[in-house]
């Protein structure tokens, strides 16, 4: 059985600091990693996407990615009150036919 | 993602009724797929299709079925509902072609309560 794991939170961040939001996977194979918001109610909306070893930058977030130890993080810079939502892990498995979700963590920004 | 619609949004049944949920789309997506979501697991997979005639199951798919009617439209049906079966259901379609890994477009939901 193919697993994204994360802790489930709640994370609760101060505004202005930076939240960091962790996730391992068990397929090895996995060549695609992608991190996605959703806000109570709505759908899972994409906001990273990161392929290389390495970090990925695109505004406040940065992804990173460590295949040797298959792991891959988000953190988000200057945390504001409107990034409180759950974020989801989700990797492309070695197949390439599915996405794999985790179960999210939760994150809270107290002003 | 307005270009992926369910139908309908809400709704509530009973135990033993036949349910049908809907999804259309134009974003001229190949692969469709049915994800569950219920509090605490994440998304998991029901079903997907990577063309009309291709139907797959995934990994929680007893209890439900599926048929591809054309590219655009992919439906979900419970054929006899039960409460475990009350959840948020996402509809999401995907390109292989698309850069970034080809991510999935979601619908807005559809969320069903099984009485």
């Amino acid at each position: 059985q193919k697993e994204v794991e994360q802790n489930s939170g709640p994370l609760s961040v101060p505004e202005g600091a930076i939240a960091s939001l962790n996730c391992t996977y068990s397929d090895r194979g996995s060549q695609s990693f992608f991190w996605y918001r959703q806000y109570s109610g709505k759908s899972p909306e994409l906001i990273m996407f990161i392929y290389s070893n390495g970090d990925k930058e695109d505004g406040r977030f940065t992804a990173q990615l460590n295949k040797a130890s298959q792991y891959v993080s988000l953190l988000i810079r200057d945390s504001q009150p409107s990034d409180s939502a759950t974020y989801l892990c989700a990797v492309r498995d070695s197949s390439a036919s599915k996405i794999i979700f985790g179960s999210g963590t939760r994150l809270s920004i107290r002003p | 993602d307005a270009d992926v619609t369910q139908t309908p949004r809400n709704r509530i049944t009973k135990t033993g009724k036949r349910i049908m949920l809907e999804c259309s789309q134009t974003k001229g997506h190949d692969r469709m797929y049915w994800y569950r979501q219920d509090p605490g697991l994440g998304l998991r997979l029901i079903y997907y299709s990577f063309d009309v005639k291709d139907i797959n199951k995934g990994e929680i798919s007893d209890g439900y079925s599926v048929s591809r009617q054309a590219q655009a439209k992919f439906s979900l049906s419970l054929e006899s509902a039960i409460p475990n079966q009350t959840a948020l259901y996402f509809c999401a379609t995907s390109d292989p072609s698309e850069g970034g890994g080809q991510p999935q477009h979601f619908g807005d939901g559809t969320r069903l309560s099984i009485l």
